[in-house]
């Protein structure tokens, strides 16, 4: 399995503001993604990080609102932008092995906007 | 989108008891995922199935893959007071390679 750290582990932001989450993975994965997981929900996908070219985001998420960085095969960043209380939620980096396909989770980005 | 349906929602259960939940699909997976996920915790992932019809055992945690490749199902045996926590279920799609997940079935254990 991989091991996947993200950082910062949790936030209390301002409404209007914007954070980065940073997702930082032990080895070369094939794909990276971010979920968000609201307050006593299941995980839905926002988008997949693409190495050195734009996100593709899913329906209903936008990449001025969820702009991300993929640099590198080991590292991706997230930011929530101008951010409403609507935005609390976990906010988690998953990775996909390359040799199983197997979706390994970090420990997730703990928003709260007030 | 997509989304699985996962049962039940919620258990309620004295510990030592055997624990079974399910999820369901309209469309057809090649992968099926178990994770479970703990209070202030990434989901961590359990068992993973690959084949319709496969049977896999991770200490008390048995699941399979069905033979539609539209549902799975998982088992938990002789429940014990650490296995409480959010069971998702999550299948790969063979049509556009997605994961999706299930709603969660949240175990609680009586004392």
């Amino acid at each position: 399995s991989a091991v996947i750290s993200q950082k910062p582990s949790r936030d209390i932001c301002q409404r209007g503001t914007s954070l980065t989450i940073q997702c930082q993975v032990d080895s070369q994965v094939t794909m990276m993604f971010w979920y968000r997981q609201q307050p006593g929900q299941s995980l839905t996908l926002i988008a997949t990080a693409n190495q050195g070219s734009e996100a593709t985001y899913e329906s209903g998420f936008v990449i001025d609102k969820f702009p991300i960085s993929r640099p590198n095969l080991t590292f991706s960043t997230l930011t929530v932008s101008n951010m409403s209380p609507e935005d609390s939620s976990i906010y988690l980096c998953s990775v996909r092995t390359i040799m199983t396909g197997e979706l390994f989770f970090g420990e997730g980005s703990r928003l709260t906007v007030l | 989108g997509q989304q699985l349906n996962q049962s039940p929602q919620s258990m309620f259960i004295q510990e030592g008891e055997d624990v079974s939940m399910n999820c369901t699909s309209s469309s057809i997976f090649n992968t099926w995922l178990w994770y479970k996920q703990e209070p202030g915790e990434g989901p961590v992932l359990l068992i993973a199935l690959y084949k319709a019809g496969e049977l896999t055992s991770n200490g008390r945690l048995t699941a399979q893959f069905g033979i539609t490749r539209k549902d799975s199902f998982l088992n938990i045996s002789a429940s014990i007071p650490s296995d409480v926590g959010i069971y998702f279920c999550a299948g790969r799609e063979v049509r556009d390679d997605k994961i999706i997940f299930g709603k969660g079935t949240r175990l609680h254990i009586l004392p």
